[in-house]
């Protein structure tokens, strides 16, 4: 049973360009939740997306950030016109339900890059 | 609103010594879970323990321990003879059910721990 997958796990980006990171869950798994890392940093909470549907972002800055997790494929965390502040590692976790009952299972991270 | 506190920032101590990391947090609930990621210089979390807020038994794991107390809000966690490959940055981390029926989670900012052979 494969663990939650993150693509790509480094990304440089020049600023101004965008940047796309991928999240696939876990078997099963139709909850998802991004985090961010800046350096020197814990985790933050960005957004928390069910199948089709974003349920909480209130982490996510409000301009060029963006969420899915369409029906069929993985969720996918865009950054529009990267500044170098969005130089972070972005970690997605994933569980089957929503109550605190069900753990989260994280992923290997996305480790990007702005130059 | 939930805060975790992870008041050492660096810690280093001698291979073979004794490490404790402390975690402080706040939360208005009565169910809650709390968690210890290890992260590695690789980068990726690794999951060491969760723990229900009903159940405060203290926990072993090898040379790993917790020490969960309610009556001071910490989860505290020690390495018993400490080894280079336990260098990391720990996070303690909370979990509560908001008032839209999911949990969030949030990180403390981490203790970076240096063992020196």
């Amino acid at each position: 049973n494969a663990g939650v997958m993150q693509n790509p796990r480094h990304l440089v980006r020049r600023r101004g360009q965008e940047a796309r990171l991928r999240c696939s869950p876990m078997k099963g798994h139709s909850h998802v939740y991004w985090y961010r890392q800046l350096p020197e940093e814990g985790l933050k909470f960005m957004v928390y997306l069910q199948k089709e549907n974003i349920i909480d972002e209130s982490g996510m800055p409000k301009e060029r950030f963006s969420a899915e997790f369409p029906k069929e494929g993985p969720s996918i965390l865009r950054i529009q016109q990267v500044v170098r502040g969005d130089s972070a590692a972005y970690f997605c976790a994933s569980s089957p339900g929503a109550g605190d009952s069900y753990e989260q299972y994280f992923g290997p991270g996305t480790r990007l890059t702005v130059t | 609103a939930q805060k975790v506190t992870q008041a050492q920032t660096e810690i280093s101590v001698v291979e073979k010594e004794d490490v404790t990391l402390d975690c402080v947090y706040e939360t208005r609930d009565t169910t809650y879970y709390l968690f210890w990621y290890k992260q590695p210089p690789s980068g990726e979390l690794v999951f060491l323990i969760r723990r229900n807020s009903f159940d405060e038994q203290n926990e072993i794991s090898g040379r790993y321990s917790w020490n969960f107390q309610k009556s001071t809000s910490s989860f505290n966690f020690t390495i018993t003879a400490s080894q280079v490959v336990d260098s990391a940055v720990y996070f303690c981390a909370l979990s509560e059910m908001n008032s839209g029926g999911y949990q969030k989670v949030t990180f403390g900012t981490g203790t970076k721990l240096q063992v020196i052979p």
